[in-house]
Protein backbone atom coordinates (compact mmCIF):
# COMPACT_ATOMS: atom_id res chain seq x y z
CA UNK A 1 0.00 0.00 0.00
CA UNK A 2 0.75 3.64 -0.12
CA UNK A 3 3.37 5.02 2.42
CA UNK A 4 3.79 8.72 3.13
CA UNK A 5 6.44 9.90 4.91
CA UNK A 6 6.15 13.59 6.22
CA UNK A 7 9.23 15.90 7.46
CA UNK A 8 9.86 18.19 9.66
CA UNK A 9 7.81 16.81 12.36
CA UNK A 10 8.25 20.18 13.81
CA UNK A 11 9.38 23.66 12.19
CA UNK A 12 10.00 27.00 14.05
CA UNK A 13 10.18 30.17 11.71
CA UNK A 14 9.85 33.98 12.88
CA UNK A 15 6.78 35.76 11.80
CA UNK A 16 6.70 37.08 8.34
CA UNK A 17 9.41 34.33 7.43
CA UNK A 18 8.53 31.48 4.82
CA UNK A 19 7.99 27.96 5.75
CA UNK A 20 7.96 24.56 3.99
CA UNK A 21 6.92 21.51 4.74
CA UNK A 22 7.89 18.15 2.44
CA UNK A 23 6.36 15.02 1.78
CA UNK A 24 7.45 12.08 -0.22
CA UNK A 25 4.94 9.00 -1.36
CA UNK A 26 5.63 5.17 -2.17
CA UNK A 27 2.44 4.63 -5.19
CA UNK A 28 3.38 5.91 -8.30
CA UNK A 29 -0.27 5.66 -9.14
CA UNK A 30 -1.34 8.50 -6.71
CA UNK A 31 -2.84 11.16 -8.11
CA UNK A 32 -4.57 13.34 -5.48
CA UNK A 33 -2.21 15.24 -2.75
CA UNK A 34 -4.12 17.41 -0.10
CA UNK A 35 -2.89 19.37 2.77
CA UNK A 36 -5.24 19.18 5.94
CA UNK A 37 -4.41 22.33 8.87
CA UNK A 38 -5.37 21.50 12.41
CA UNK A 39 -5.53 23.89 15.33
CA UNK A 40 -5.52 22.82 18.86
CA UNK A 41 -8.65 20.95 19.83
CA UNK A 42 -10.33 21.03 16.46
CA UNK A 43 -10.32 18.51 14.21
CA UNK A 44 -8.48 18.81 10.58
CA UNK A 45 -9.74 21.19 8.04
CA UNK A 46 -8.55 20.86 4.21
CA UNK A 47 -6.13 24.05 3.21
CA UNK A 48 -5.17 22.96 -0.28
CA UNK A 49 -4.97 20.32 -2.50
CA UNK A 50 -3.43 19.23 -5.91
CA UNK A 51 -3.83 16.73 -8.27
CA UNK A 52 -1.03 15.00 -10.48
CA UNK A 53 -2.46 16.55 -13.39
CA UNK A 54 -0.68 19.97 -12.67
CA UNK A 55 2.76 21.07 -10.52
CA UNK A 56 1.80 23.88 -8.36
CA UNK A 57 -1.22 25.08 -6.94
CA UNK A 58 -1.65 28.43 -4.87
CA UNK A 59 -3.97 30.30 -3.06
CA UNK A 60 -3.03 33.59 -1.67
CA UNK A 61 0.06 32.97 0.98
CA UNK A 62 -0.11 28.82 0.60
CA UNK A 63 0.99 26.96 -2.28
CA UNK A 64 1.80 23.41 -3.12
CA UNK A 65 4.18 21.95 -5.46
CA UNK A 66 4.15 18.35 -7.06
CA UNK A 67 7.26 16.64 -8.37
CA UNK A 68 5.67 13.43 -9.88
CA UNK A 69 9.15 11.64 -11.05
CA UNK A 70 10.65 11.91 -7.41
CA UNK A 71 7.50 11.42 -5.76
CA UNK A 72 7.05 14.09 -3.26
CA UNK A 73 5.14 16.99 -2.99
CA UNK A 74 5.62 20.23 -0.53
CA UNK A 75 3.78 22.76 1.29
CA UNK A 76 4.91 26.49 1.02
CA UNK A 77 3.61 29.25 3.07
CA UNK A 78 4.59 32.53 2.88
CA UNK A 79 4.46 36.27 5.07
CA UNK A 80 3.47 33.43 7.97
CA UNK A 81 1.79 35.06 10.69
CA UNK A 82 0.70 33.78 14.06
CA UNK A 83 -2.50 32.03 13.27
CA UNK A 84 -0.34 29.95 10.82
CA UNK A 85 0.80 27.84 14.17
CA UNK A 86 -1.16 24.37 13.43
CA UNK A 87 -0.07 20.83 12.83
CA UNK A 88 0.09 20.33 8.76
CA UNK A 89 -0.93 16.58 7.72
CA UNK A 90 0.30 15.85 3.93
CA UNK A 91 -1.71 12.79 2.76
CA UNK A 92 -1.71 10.81 -1.06
CA UNK A 93 -4.32 8.84 -2.47
CA UNK A 94 -5.14 6.65 -6.23
CA UNK A 95 -8.49 7.69 -6.14
CA UNK A 96 -11.19 5.60 -6.83
CA UNK A 97 -11.76 2.94 -3.99
CA UNK A 98 -8.62 3.92 -1.96
CA UNK A 99 -8.51 6.17 0.66
CA UNK A 100 -6.15 8.57 1.72
CA UNK A 101 -2.69 8.01 3.44
CA UNK A 102 -1.85 10.64 5.82
CA UNK A 103 2.05 11.60 6.90
CA UNK A 104 2.93 11.98 10.69
CA UNK A 105 2.24 15.47 10.84
CA UNK A 106 3.91 18.75 11.32
CA UNK A 107 4.08 21.31 14.39
CA UNK A 108 4.39 24.70 12.89
CA UNK A 109 5.24 27.44 15.06
CA UNK A 110 5.68 30.88 14.61
CA UNK A 111 8.12 32.95 16.38
CA UNK A 112 6.68 36.33 17.10
CA UNK B 1 -23.17 25.32 8.43
CA UNK B 2 -23.26 21.81 10.64
CA UNK B 3 -20.98 19.77 8.18
CA UNK B 4 -19.91 16.88 10.63
CA UNK B 5 -21.15 16.45 14.47
CA UNK B 6 -19.53 14.00 16.75
CA UNK B 7 -20.79 13.28 20.38
CA UNK B 8 -19.41 12.72 22.77
CA UNK B 9 -16.90 15.46 23.16
CA UNK B 10 -15.05 13.78 26.15
CA UNK B 11 -15.29 10.89 27.54
CA UNK B 12 -13.66 8.97 30.70
CA UNK B 13 -14.24 4.93 30.63
CA UNK B 14 -13.11 2.32 32.65
CA UNK B 15 -11.54 -0.57 31.44
CA UNK B 16 -13.93 -3.45 30.23
CA UNK B 17 -16.59 -0.72 29.78
CA UNK B 18 -18.42 -0.25 25.91
CA UNK B 19 -19.55 2.94 24.70
CA UNK B 20 -20.63 4.29 21.33
CA UNK B 21 -19.27 7.23 19.38
CA UNK B 22 -21.74 8.79 17.65
CA UNK B 23 -21.35 11.07 14.36
CA UNK B 24 -23.32 12.77 11.85
CA UNK B 25 -22.85 14.54 8.38
CA UNK B 26 -25.26 16.52 6.70
CA UNK B 27 -23.64 17.17 3.63
CA UNK B 28 -24.76 14.23 1.31
CA UNK B 29 -21.91 12.77 1.46
CA UNK B 30 -21.15 8.64 0.59
CA UNK B 31 -18.12 7.59 2.51
CA UNK B 32 -17.48 8.27 6.20
CA UNK B 33 -14.85 7.19 7.97
CA UNK B 34 -13.72 6.98 11.51
CA UNK B 35 -9.82 7.64 12.43
CA UNK B 36 -7.70 8.15 15.98
CA UNK B 37 -5.22 10.29 16.68
CA UNK B 38 -2.18 9.45 18.72
CA UNK B 39 1.06 11.56 19.57
CA UNK B 40 3.59 10.70 16.79
CA UNK B 41 1.10 8.65 14.75
CA UNK B 42 -0.77 11.03 12.52
CA UNK B 43 -3.96 9.76 11.42
CA UNK B 44 -4.61 5.70 10.92
CA UNK B 45 -7.95 4.77 9.81
CA UNK B 46 -10.63 2.34 11.88
CA UNK B 47 -12.68 1.77 9.77
CA UNK B 48 -14.96 3.18 6.96
CA UNK B 49 -18.12 3.16 4.96
CA UNK B 50 -17.88 4.03 0.77
CA UNK B 51 -21.15 4.06 1.17
CA UNK B 52 -24.64 3.23 2.59
CA UNK B 53 -25.05 -0.14 3.44
CA UNK B 54 -21.23 -1.09 3.43
CA UNK B 55 -18.30 -1.22 5.73
CA UNK B 56 -14.77 -2.08 5.45
CA UNK B 57 -11.55 -2.23 8.20
CA UNK B 58 -9.28 0.41 7.95
CA UNK B 59 -5.61 -0.10 9.00
CA UNK B 60 -6.24 -0.64 12.95
CA UNK B 61 -9.67 -1.90 13.12
CA UNK B 62 -8.95 -4.59 16.41
CA UNK B 63 -11.21 -4.16 19.47
CA UNK B 64 -13.85 -1.59 17.65
CA UNK B 65 -17.17 -2.47 15.10
CA UNK B 66 -19.22 0.15 13.41
CA UNK B 67 -22.31 0.47 12.14
CA UNK B 68 -23.46 3.14 9.43
CA UNK B 69 -27.35 3.21 10.39
CA UNK B 70 -28.43 5.27 7.09
CA UNK B 71 -26.00 7.93 4.95
CA UNK B 72 -26.12 10.62 7.69
CA UNK B 73 -24.97 8.58 10.34
CA UNK B 74 -21.84 6.46 11.10
CA UNK B 75 -21.14 4.79 14.97
CA UNK B 76 -18.06 3.53 16.25
CA UNK B 77 -18.60 1.05 19.26
CA UNK B 78 -16.30 -0.19 21.36
CA UNK B 79 -17.57 -3.43 23.25
CA UNK B 80 -14.83 -3.39 25.93
CA UNK B 81 -12.34 -0.69 26.42
CA UNK B 82 -8.70 -0.93 26.97
CA UNK B 83 -6.02 1.49 28.02
CA UNK B 84 -4.41 1.00 24.35
CA UNK B 85 -7.60 2.95 23.19
CA UNK B 86 -7.09 5.99 24.42
CA UNK B 87 -6.98 8.41 21.86
CA UNK B 88 -8.72 11.04 20.27
CA UNK B 89 -11.39 10.06 17.58
CA UNK B 90 -12.66 11.59 14.25
CA UNK B 91 -14.95 10.92 12.09
CA UNK B 92 -14.92 12.58 8.82
CA UNK B 93 -16.97 12.36 5.72
CA UNK B 94 -16.34 12.65 1.71
CA UNK B 95 -18.13 12.78 -1.30
CA UNK B 96 -16.53 9.70 -2.22
CA UNK B 97 -13.24 7.06 -1.33
CA UNK B 98 -10.22 9.35 -1.71
CA UNK B 99 -11.86 12.46 -1.79
CA UNK B 100 -11.22 15.46 0.31
CA UNK B 101 -12.32 14.46 3.92
CA UNK B 102 -14.38 16.85 6.42
CA UNK B 103 -13.61 16.33 9.97
CA UNK B 104 -16.25 16.42 13.14
CA UNK B 105 -14.43 18.30 16.05
CA UNK B 106 -13.17 14.99 17.73
CA UNK B 107 -14.04 13.01 21.08
CA UNK B 108 -10.80 12.80 23.47
CA UNK B 109 -11.22 8.99 24.96
CA UNK B 110 -8.90 8.32 28.41
CA UNK B 111 -9.53 4.51 29.21
CA UNK B 112 -8.53 4.70 32.74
Amino acid sequence: GENVEQHPSTLSVQEGDSAVIKCTYSDSASNYFPWYKQELGKGPQLIIDIRSNVGEKKDQRIAVTLNKTAKHFSLHITETQPEDSAVYFCAASRGGADGLTFGKGTHLIIQP
Amino acid sequence: NAGVTQTPKFQVLKTGQSMTLQCAQDMNHNSMYWYRQDPGMGLRLIYYSASEGTTDKGEVPNGYNVSRLNKREFSLRLESAAPSQTSVYFCASSAGRGEKLFFGSGTQLSVL
